[in-house]
């Protein structure tokens, strides 16, 4: 079965600074496809990043990267240049195919000015 | 593009009673959508898969009689929560993939979810 953990319940950073939000997952599939999803106090979910698990190169979004570590199942997302606005529950989530996702049980993250 | 319009926003029931929430794909045809419940500060959890002109596929635990899925046309998917009691206030989210954007890493675009309390 697939899951998805995230151990860190809560995080805090001050603003312009660097965090990072781990995820670690269970599978034995070799291809599958990494998210992380951000949704602050509107409850809107808006994707923030995605790694496919073909790629070895970490997929980068502006203030947004990812460290994808593949063979320990990790997949953590830094935020560089914490600004307020980055201050929400964030879930990191797995697919494999078909199309259902697997979400981790979120880290909601503080942004402290 | 591929946004997801969830109606209504908020709702207030009275117990016993039916509410229903729509989900529409605005700009894609949406063959599956998916309809997740939170809970306060907790996780998504998959309710069920609402799959056009068929059958929705239910998740271990989730009463079929009591969160009706239809999903008539390409772009609606409509959950129905039948009787309700104040244990089935929560927020409601559902969700699709663009087909447009592929198979593979193609997200989920969600709908801006459903706060449902019920009195």
């Amino acid at each position: 079965a697939q899951t998805v953990t995230q151990s860190q319940p809560e995080m805090s950073v001050q603003e312009a600074e660097t965090v990072t939000l781990s995820c670690t997952y269970d599978t034995s599939e070799s291809d599958y496809y990494l998210f992380w999803y951000k949704q602050p106090p509107s409850r809107q979910m808006i994707l923030v990043i995605r790694q496919e698990a073909y790629k070895q190169q970490n997929a980068t979004e502006n203030r947004f990267s990812v460290n994808f570590q593949k063979a320990a199942k990790s997949f953590s997302l830094k935020i560089s240049d914490s600004q307020l606005g980055d201050a929400a529950m964030y879930f990191c989530a797995y697919r494999y195919t078909g199309n259902q996702f697997y979400f981790g049980t979120g880290t909601s993250l503080t942004v402290i000015p | 593009g591929a946004v997801v319009s969830q109606h209504p926003s908020w709702v207030i029931c009275k117990s016993g009673t039916s509410v229903k929430i729509e989900c529409r794909s605005l700009d894609f045809q949406a063959t599956t959508m998916f309809w997740y419940r939170q809970f306060p500060k907790q996780s998504l959890m998959l309710m069920a898969t609402s799959n056009e002109g068929s059958k929705a596929t239910y998740e271990q635990g989730v009463e079929k009689d009591k969160f009706l899925i239809n999903h008539a046309s390409l772009t609606l998917s409509t959950l129905t929560v039948t009787s309700a009691h104040p244990e089935d206030s929560s927020f409601y989210i559902c969700s699709a993939r663009d087909p447009r954007q592929g198979a593979g890493n193609s997200p989920l675009h969600f709908g801006n979810g459903t706060r449902l309390t019920v009195t």
